[in-house]
């Protein structure tokens, strides 16, 4: 049972370019979603999925896009990379906990990008 | 609006020593409030969660308290150890569904333990 898999570990981009950050989870968790974080803020919900084929826009959506073709995996998709999205991006799977009604997220390690 | 604030922004402590970080908020309906460790290069995980009946929790060397009514909670850490040095995140639900679109995280607070 690996958790939330997270590829790559880092990444840098030069502006313009586009790329894929995979995510992947074998928990069978219905719940996924990506944050960014940035110094001196909290995480910010960038996209979210209640469940294959189903995604919905968080806070920060602007310049990402997501799918979720299966449950397992939930890739972000930056279409145009900006200095701006220079970061760390957490994926992370929700479901309940055995024995309880409260959904536990569990997150992946990280991708940190750089935009130059 | 919907916020949750931590307090202090970073803390350094001697090993051994104990320490308490502070997580205030304003999010309406609340559901449960949780208490992250994030170390440095990693996802954060789960040291502790709350629901609205419960005002103490704890886990190892731990311990969660929570104020429905004036709408903090505190994490006291215990004999501090070097492997404690990371950023601890508070975290809110909104009610009645913890849905990823109802959660909102405080900036963390960074704790160092110096040897």
């Amino acid at each position: 049972n690996a958790g939330v898999t997270q590829t790559p570990k880092f990444q840098v981009l030069k502006t313009g370019q586009s790329m894929t950050l995979q995510c992947a989870q074998d928990m069978n968790h219905e719940y996924m979603s990506w944050y960014r974080q940035d110094p001196g803020m909290g995480l910010r919900l960038i996209h979210y999925s209640v469940g294959a084929g189903i995604t919905d826009q968080g806070e920060v959506p602007n310049g990402y896009n997501v799918s979720r073709s299966t449950t397992e995996d939930f890739p972000l998709r930056l279409l145009s990379a900006a200095p701006s999205q220079t970061s760390v991006y957490f994926c992370a799977s929700s479901g309940i906990t055995r024995g309880s009604l409260i959904y536990e997220q569990y997150f992946g390690p990280g991708t940190r990008l750089t935009v130059t | 609006k919907n916020q949750v604030e931590q307090s202090p922004q970073s803390l350094i402590i001697l090993e051994g020593k104990n320490c308490t970080l502070q997580c205030n908020y304003t999010v309406s309906p609340f559901s449960n409030l949780r208490w992250y460790k994030q170390d440095t290069g990693r996802g954060p995980v789960s040291l502790t969660i709350m629901t609205f009946s419960e005002n103490t929790k704890s886990n190892g060397r731990y311990t969660a308290t929570l104020d429905a009514d004036t709408k903090q909670s505190s994490l006291h850490i215990t004999a501090s150890q070097l492997s404690d040095s990371a950023s601890y995140i508070c975290v809110v639900s909104r009610g009645p569904y913890s849905s990823a679109s109802k959660i909102i995280f405080g900036s963390g607070t960074r704790l160092s333990i110096r040897p």
